[in-house]
């Protein structure tokens, strides 16, 4: 069965540090997808980012970027230059290409504090 | 600015109560789910429509009742609710549920309290 892992709760930075998000993920299936989401206290969950198994490029957009390691089985996330505006719950999700109904196997999320 | 929109945004309600979680979508998808959030917890799935019909019902109570009226509305009717009840609930839509893979998009969520 899918599972991921996101070992950090809470991070807690100073406005303008990076910060990176650790996203472990575990499946069977050779083909998957994985994606990140940001929680704003809100509660929109808004999508960041959507990456098949099969293209281990890094990518960057703006501030953002992540590290997507198959020999690791890691999808990490990093926040360059932190803002306020950055604080939000984050969550890392996996879709296996076998499992019917598009379903999404969510991390238990990563809480991002950034303090003025 | 997210074109998963929810109404309302919050309610609060008797546990005799009967009321609606209304959602529409705006992008021309085919699949439509319902999700349920506890507090410092991922969203859990509930249901899923697909073309308009029913295709992932994940045990839920029947005080749940959703219904699909065309496939850019779906709602969720609740009756009979318990506290433990109260969580946030985010509609959310993609362009089909049979291709795994697609991305899912969320509204900003009906936060729903029972009192």
């Amino acid at each position: 069965a899918q599972k991921v892992t996101q070992a950090q709760t809470e991070i807690s930075v100073v406005e303008k540090e990076d910060v990176t998000l650790d996203c472990v993920y575990e499946t069977r299936d050779t083909t998957y997808y994985l994606f990140w989401y940001k929680q704003p206290p809100s509660g929109e969950l808004v999508f960041l980012i959507r990456r098949n198994s099969f293209d281990e490029q890094n990518e960057i957009s703006g501030r953002y970027s992540w590290n997507f390691q198959k020999s690791t089985s890691s999808f990490n996330f990093t926040i360059t230059a932190s803002q306020v505006v950055d604080s939000a719950v984050y969550f890392c999700a996996l879709s296996e290409a076998g499992a019917a109904g598009n379903k999404l196997t969510f991390g238990g999320g990563t809480r991002v504090l950034v303090k003025p | 600015d997210t074109e998963v929109t929810q109404t309302p945004k919050h309610l609060v309600m008797g546990m005799t109560n009967k009321k609606s979680l209304k959602c529409e979508q705006h992008m021309g998808h085919r699949a439509m789910y319902w999700y349920k959030q506890k507090a410092k917890k991922p969203p859990e799935l509930m249901f899923v429509y697909s073309y308009e019909k029913l295709s992932i019902n994940e045990s839920v109570p029947s005080r749940f009742s959703p219904e699909c009226p065309n496939s850019s509305l779906l709602n969720l009717h609740l009756h009979a609710l318990q506290p433990e009840d109260s969580a946030l609930y985010l509609c959310a839509s993609s362009q089909a549920m049979t291709v795994s893979g697609n991305t899912i998009y969320f509204g900003e969520g009906s936060w729903l309290t029972v009192v």
